[in-house]
């Protein structure tokens, strides 16, 4: 079964302040794919990056990046000189394309709930 | 692009009422899902559509959910009756293609806040 796991329930930083939420993920499949969604308060849910699993090439994206690392089964999201704007939920989810694993299921974590404050 | 559009956007019903909550897709995405979003549980799929066919109902809670298709720029899904546990956010999202062959990024909607008193 896949599973994705966002251990940090809460994280509260101060602005300009960097932060790394983390998530940690199991399958048992070879392909698969990594997801980062932010729900700010407004209540949507907006797509931040996909990858898949050969390739475990950082990303970096103006202040946000991304740690991906099979080893630990791992995908952390760092943001960097935090802003207000930034106060959300972010979502780490994971799927494998169809087979027997897999029907369109896109699991996610529980997510972390990030709070800047100025 | 107007982006996957849903109605209503907040529903207040009492308990055994019929709910229906509507969804409008992007325009040319052949995948449609329903999330449920509770504290407890999370984001869950409720069901998943490829080319308006179902494909997976299998997070369905209970024969008191239905969903349907009936063609590609529009999706319900209905509660009848509903109950207090119900009371969740409920996304629809589209992606383009065959979603369970090609994992794309999800294009969720504003979501529809029901509460079931």
């Amino acid at each position: 079964a896949q599973k994705v796991t966002q251990a940090q329930t809460e994280i509260s930083v101060v602005e300009k302040e960097d932060v790394t939420l983390d998530c940690v993920y199991e399958t048992r499949d070879t392909t698969y794919y990594l997801f980062w969604y932010k729900q700010p308060p407004s209540g949507e849910l907006v797509f931040l990056i996909r990858r898949n699993s050969f390739d475990e090439q950082n990303e970096i994206s103006g202040r946000y990046s991304w740690n991906f690392q099979k080893s630990t089964s791992s995908f952390n999201f760092t943001i960097t000189a935090s802003q207000v704007v930034d106060s959300a939920v972010y979502f780490c989810a994971l799927t494998s394309p169809g087979g027997s694993s897999n029907t369109g299921k896109l699991i996610f974590g529980q997510g972390t709930t990030l709070q800047v404050k100025p | 692009d107007a982006g996957v559009i849903q109605s209503p956007r907040h529903e207040v019903t009492e308990m055994g009422q019929e709910v229906t909550l509507r969804c409008k897709p992007i325009s040319g995405h052949n995948s449609l899902f329903w999330y449920r979003q509770t504290m407890m549980r999370g984001l869950e799929l409720l069901i998943y559509f490829n080319n308006n066919v179902p494909i997976d109902d299998s997070g369905m809670p209970e024969d008191r959910f239905s969903a349907k298709m009936p063609n590609a720029s529009f999706s319900t899904l209905k509660i009848q009756p509903s109950e207090p546990r119900d009371s969740a956010v409920y996304f629809c999202a589209s992606s383009p293609g065959t979603w369970f062959t090609t994992n794309e990024k999800l294009f969720f909607g504003s979501g529809t806040q029901l509460s079931v008193l």
